[in-house]
């Protein structure tokens, strides 16, 4: 089935690490997104891509940093200058406008990571 | 200045009974698009209706209405008929970009609703 996989579902860090979170699609969407989400709040853009190799800072980028090397895939790197980065964090997907499934943005089951 | 402002932290609303979820945008694009989703206590994140911003007619999804109004930029939920299961935190989503651009999308803060036996 297409969807979002993302993964650990949950990750402990100490603090002073970087972690990584991977986020793999195969719906051949061309954006994607990586947005955290603390307890009781919105979500906050933290970065978006819309194509390989190219991408831009969302509403909360400082500590984070992404790649996208491939289409299928834009993993998240929390470093150790994020200051506060135990939360829920939610990657997305969309397809460009106009297309099938265009107007819907698909999100993973979302990864939880705790600072120790 | 927010993109999408939600001014109701919480709402209760009686079973079998209409609901609205309020939600106010902020952008200088043409063309953009407003969309809602539902939040379970799970995590997941569910689609629920979506708008262009030219689209006449206001978008409708089973019991799922969005009350478009471009002028006073507003793209207010409505849930007929609440049901139990409705009980989760809904957020508004603005997409802007569609020209060419980067599609950026960006969310409200969310309104927790609770439906009353």
């Amino acid at each position: 089935d297409g969807g979002i996989t993302q993964s650990p579902k949950y990750l402990f860090r100490k603090e002073g690490q970087n972690v990584t979170l991977s986020c793999e699609q195969n719906l051949n969407h061309d954006a994607m997104y990586w947005y955290r989400q603390d307890p009781g709040q919105g979500l906050r853009l933290i970065y978006y891509s819309q194509i390989v190799n190219d991408f831009q800072k969302g509403d909360i980028a400082e500590g984070y940093s992404v790649s996208r090397e491939k289409k299928e895939s834009f993993p998240l790197t929390v470093t150790s200058a994020q200051k506060n980065p135990t939360a829920f964090y939610l990657c997305a997907s969309s397809a460009q406008p106009g297309q099938s499934s265009g107007n819907t943005i698909y999100f993973g089951e979302g990864s939880w990571l705790t600072v120790v | 200045a927010q993109k999408i402002t939600q001014t109701q932290p919480g709402m209760f609303v009686q079973e079998k009974e209409a609901v609205t979820l309020d939600c106010t945008y902020d952008t200088s694009d043409q063309s953009y698009g407003l969309f809602w989703y539902k939040q379970p206590s799970s995590g997941e994140m569910i689609f629920l209706i979506y708008q262009g911003s030219y689209d006449e007619q206001n978008a409708t999804e089973g019991r799922y209405s969005l009350n478009f109004q471009k002028a006073r930029k507003s793209a207010n939920l409505v849930i007929s008929a609440s049901q139990l299961g409705d009980s989760a935190m809904y957020f508004c989503a603005m997409r802007e970009g569609l020209r060419g651009g980067y599609q950026k999308v960006t969310f409200g803060i969310g309104t927790k609703l609770q439906v009353i036996p």
